[in-house]
């Protein structure tokens, strides 16, 4: 099963573009990249996923190199509402192992 | 919808009490899932369910018991309450099982076990 590295925090400048990068050097062709993220304590909330091509919502864009092996979630112009943790999570073929990590602490600053 | 709902929002349990975690979608989703979260850790998977009446284990579930009777509800169960058992309890549904499926989180139960 495929395992992800992110850096422990982050800062961002209120208004600037947040890049949250993830290494996941072992996925598989099959298993799809997503992006969760949790405001203090809250549940964790979906923000994006993806397989090969970059993606793109209302909330992020989702960056996927071409050997699939890192990934880069962008916040085009973060807020302070944006501080939290994100977490980037390689979706195993045994659903039942979907494994979160711990994260990225980003804060966002005024 | 009120999507994924969990009750209570907090407990305190003695050593070898038991209690019931209580979670209810609205979705009509198919899948549940429940995970525990420790202090400044991700989410681990304790239990999912993949339909009424069947359940399976996830990462870690021992000292926890699952049942599924409704689509709509998948009450966890901790029989004799240790205090490894403290912790943060989410419970998620979603409509498959499937790689490209999110996963639609409760706002949590925070347990503290003494």
């Amino acid at each position: 099963d495929a395992k992800t590295t992110q850096p422990t925090s982050m800062d961002c400048a209120e208004g600037r573009a947040a890049n949250l990068p993830c290494n996941h050097s072992t996925i598989s062709g099959n298993e799809y990249v997503y992006w969760y993220r949790q405001i203090h304590s809250q549940g964790p909330q979906y923000i994006i996923h993806g397989l090969k091509n970059n993606e793109t919502n209302e909330m992020a864009s989702l960056i996927i190199t071409e050997d699939r092996k890192s990934s880069t979630l962008i916040l085009p112009h973060a807020t302070l509402r944006d501080t939290a943790v994100y977490y980037c999570i390689v979706r195993a073929y045994n659903f039942n192992k979907f494994y979160f990590g711990s994260g990225t602490k980003l804060n966002v600053k005024p | 919808n009120a999507g994924v709902t969990q009750t209570p929002k907090f407990r305190i349990l003695k050593i070898g009490q038991s209690m019931t975690l209580q979670c209810t979608q609205d979705m009509n989703h198919n899948y549940m899932y429940w995970y525990r979260q420790d202090p400044g850790m991700g989410l681990k998977l304790i239990y999912y369910s993949v339909g009424a009446g069947i359940t399976d284990k996830g990462e870690v579930p021992n000292g926890y018991n699952v049942s599924r009777s409704t689509t709509e509800d998948f009450p966890l169960r901790l029989e004799l309450a240790a205090p490894s058992q403290t912790s943060v309890y989410f419970c998620a549904s979603s409509t498959s099982g499937r790689r490209d499926d999110e996963q639609f989180f409760g706002p949590g139960t925070r347990l503290t076990v003494l």
